[in-house]
């Protein structure tokens, strides 16, 4: 089974950029029907930030984000990569990729979680 | 844009009582929709999708229920690992996007 494993934590000056990479083991990236990420800050709840689709290559991003985010695939390494700039305090969280997987029925569902990069800003 | 609500917010339970979370869509969804558990520390885990189908592993104990708006995660039997917090989730395909409701913490009472 694919295990998403996700890079290690940061400390990032506000205005600065992260690059949080996830690599697809045992599998590839282009098995997934897409790879999002969410964020979760310090005792809150889940935040879509975008996703891309591999086989397309084609990233959608959340208004939330839009112009601060890019994410990206690299097919010959199955690693997946969200960057984030101009990072402020309020950025500070956990950062999850997670791989969406189609069902029967037509429905589609993030089945398998990396194990989270906790990304603080502070300066 | 879907919006998810759930409640109640935080549920106080005792192990082995019954646990009844609702999600509820601000426009339909059909049966599209998934629940996940998360406790400290870890990744969400996908518990059900497509509203009352169990994920692969998960216990007989968790049910989902529901369609359209209106969706109900039951944990017939409370036991001590299932106090977390519970996301229920849907997936807009074109756009692309994510959604999550707020989340419901199980706690011990």
């Amino acid at each position: 089974q694919v295990q998403l494993v996700q890079s290690g934590a940061e400390v990032k000056k506000p205005g600065s950029s992260v690059k949080v990479s996830c690599k697809a083991s045992g599998g590839t990236v282009s098995s997934s029907s897409a790879i999002s990420w969410v964020r979760q800050a310090p005792g809150q709840g889940l935040e879509w930030m975008g996703g891309i689709i591999p086989i397309f290559g084609t990233s959608n991003y959340a208004q939330k984000f839009q112009g601060r985010v890019t994410i990206t695939a690299d097919e010959s390494t199955s690693t997946a990569y969200m960057e984030l700039s101009g990072l402020r305090s309020e950025d500070t969280a956990v950062y999850y990729c997670t791989r969406t997987s189609s069902y029967d029925s037509g429905g589609y569902y993030e089945d398998n979680w990396g194990q989270g990069t906790l990304v603080t800003v502070s300066s | 844009e879907i919006v998810l609500t759930q409640s109640p917010a935080t549920l106080s339970l005792s192990p082995g009582e019954r646990a009844t979370l609702s999600c509820r869509a601000s426009q339909s969804v059909s049966n599209f929709l998934a629940w996940y558990q998360q406790k400290p520390g870890q990744a969400p885990r996908l518990l059900i999708y497509d509203a009352s189908n169990r994920a692969t592993g998960i216990p007989a104990r968790f049910s989902g229920s529901g369609s359209g708006t209106d969706f109900t995660l039951t944990i017939s039997s409370l036991e001590p690992e299932d106090f977390a917090v519970y996301y229920c989730h849907q997936r807009s395909n074109w756009p692309p996007r994510l959604t999550f409701g707020g989340g419901t913490k199980v706690e011990i009472k």
